[in-house]
């Protein structure tokens, strides 16, 4: 079946990295992506991996993909304020098929 | 600023009523997808349209539809509305030609809540 979870919430201090972890069950996922969704808003993708590669690395994002343990993580360096919101990873079998998405980590970062 | 526009931003039905939610997207914008997204989970897909037809949709009731015109807006219409159909109602359109979910803009949704 396809299931993607996420830990509920983490905090951390302004400056430090953030750590948000995804595990998914469907092993013919292909793409893996992280969305951020602030108050009132949208969803804003973040980045995406495919499933042949093991990390990317966008400016302060750092995503890497343990394919055969079926984990992402999204690093965030040097957390800022601007920051705290919630995270979804997701997943799709191709670039036609619907997200899977997971339940989403609030992320809240303090001074 | 995404180009996507939702209305109304909110709303209220009572259980047994119809509701119709709208999505402005950008010119050019040939496929959109709709997503519901229930209070503290993720997103889930509704279904996607391309060129006016439905092409793809989640696990939702027959009482979901949807239309797509060729102002390149959009609406999403629920009968027979429940409470569980309380939710934030997204939706995301992408250029024709590029990917539907990497390359999706995203509206602000709109939240529909039924009592």
């Amino acid at each position: 079946g396809e299931d993607v979870e996420q830990s509920l919430f983490l905090s951390v201090r302004e400056g430090d990295s953030s750590v948000i972890n995804c595990t998914y069950t469907d092993s013919s996922s292909t793409y893996l992506y992280w969305y951020k969704q602030e108050p009132g808003a949208g969803l804003q993708l973040l980045t995406y991996i495919f499933s042949n590669m093991d990390m990317k690395q966008d400016q302060r994002l750092t995503v890497l993909l343990n394919k055969k343990d079926k984990h992402l993580s999204l690093r965030i360096a040097d957390t800022q304020t601007g920051d705290s919101a919630i995270y979804f990873c997701a997943e799709s079998r191709s670039n036609t098929d619907k997200l899977i998405f997971g339940t989403g980590t609030r992320l809240q970062v303090f001074p | 600023e995404t180009g996507v526009t939702q209305s109304p931003t909110h709303l209220i039905k009572t259980r047994g009523q119809q509701v119709t939610l709208r999505c402005s997207s950008q010119s050019g914008h040939n496929t959109v997808s709709w997503y519901q997204q229930a209070l503290g989970q993720g997103p889930q897909f509704i279904f996607q349209y391309y060129r006016e037809e439905e092409n793809g949709r989640g696990n939702f009731p027959p009482r979901f539809s949807g239309l797509q015109f060729p102002n390149y807006s959009s609406e999403l219409n629920v009968n027979a509305l429940e409470l569980d159909d309380s939710a934030l109602y997204l939706c995301a359109s992408s250029l024709e030609g590029r990917n539907p979910f990497t390359e999706a803009f995203f509206g602000q949704g709109t939240r529909l809540t039924v009592v």
